[in-house]
């Protein structure tokens, strides 16, 4: 069975950093892209990052790009994301998401499955 | 603001039919295949549709997808207490450059 762990939430103040981890298990993690998904409580879905099957590309969102970093480590089965200077509006429930295609980017792909979600807030 | 606009709530009686409606632009649902997303309260979101009217295994019968131009459907027939969940469409748009979600309609089985 596929199954995404993710890992490394917790309480922040605003502009220091957070590492996020997510192990993957149940497929061949290194044949397929991630990404980051992350949801306020209570509202929508917002795409945060994705990476190549490689890490020879990554994807931001504009709200994060400069602050956060997207990497993996195939050996471990694990995806990371790395948040520096946290602002209170990143304050979500962050997903780790396996993409259906080695690449990030494109039309033709979906999400599935969906981890159960790192909490992070973001308050002094 | 998302970047696809879905309405923010739906209802229906069990047993009846009920649609979600998903509008974008020519840049994403014109130009890409859109799936769907249900998410149980409490829960992480799981794939209900995919490629505009796919079903993965495990999912009933009873959901399917439609597109048709810059909108796309939701459609749940023989409405069950347990269909009870928020609903988001997603696609990748090729201005932004990235994958988009409608906000999401919030499903109650009256």
């Amino acid at each position: 069975e596929v199954h995404l762990a993710g890992s490394g939430g917790g309480v922040v103040q605003p502009g220091r950093s957070l590492r996020l981890s997510c192990e993957a298990s149940g497929f061949n993690f290194g044949d397929y892209a991630m990404h980051w998904v992350r949801q306020v409580p209570g509202k929508g879905l917002e795409w945060v990052s994705g990476i190549t099957w490689d890490s020879h590309d990554t994807g931001y969102a504009d709200s994060v790009k400069g602050r956060f970093t997207i990497s993996r480590d195939n050996a471990k089965n694990s995806l990371y994301l790395q948040m520096n200077s946290l602002r209170p509006e990143d304050t979500a429930l962050y997903y780790c998401v396996k993409d259906t295609s080695s690449s990030w980017s494109g039309g033709g792909h979906w999400f599935d499955p969906w981890g159960q979600g790192a909490r992070v807030i973001v308050s002094s | 603001q998302s970047v696809l606009t879905q309405p923010p709530s739906a209802s229906g009686t069990p047993g009846q039919r009920v649609t979600i409606s998903c509008s974008g632009s020519s840049s994403n649902i014109g130009s890409n295949t859109v799936n769907w997303y249900q998410q149980l309260p409490g829960t992480a979101p799981r794939l209900l549709i995919y490629s505009d009217n796919q079903r993965p295994s495990g999912v009933p019968g009873r959901f399917s997808g439609s597109k048709s131009g810059t909108s796309a459907s939701l459609a749940i027939r023989g409405l069950q207490s347990e269909d009870e969940a928020d609903y988001y469409c997603g696609t990748w748009d090729d201005s932004l450059i990235r994958p988009v979600f409608g906000g999401g309609t919030k499903l109650t089985v009256l």
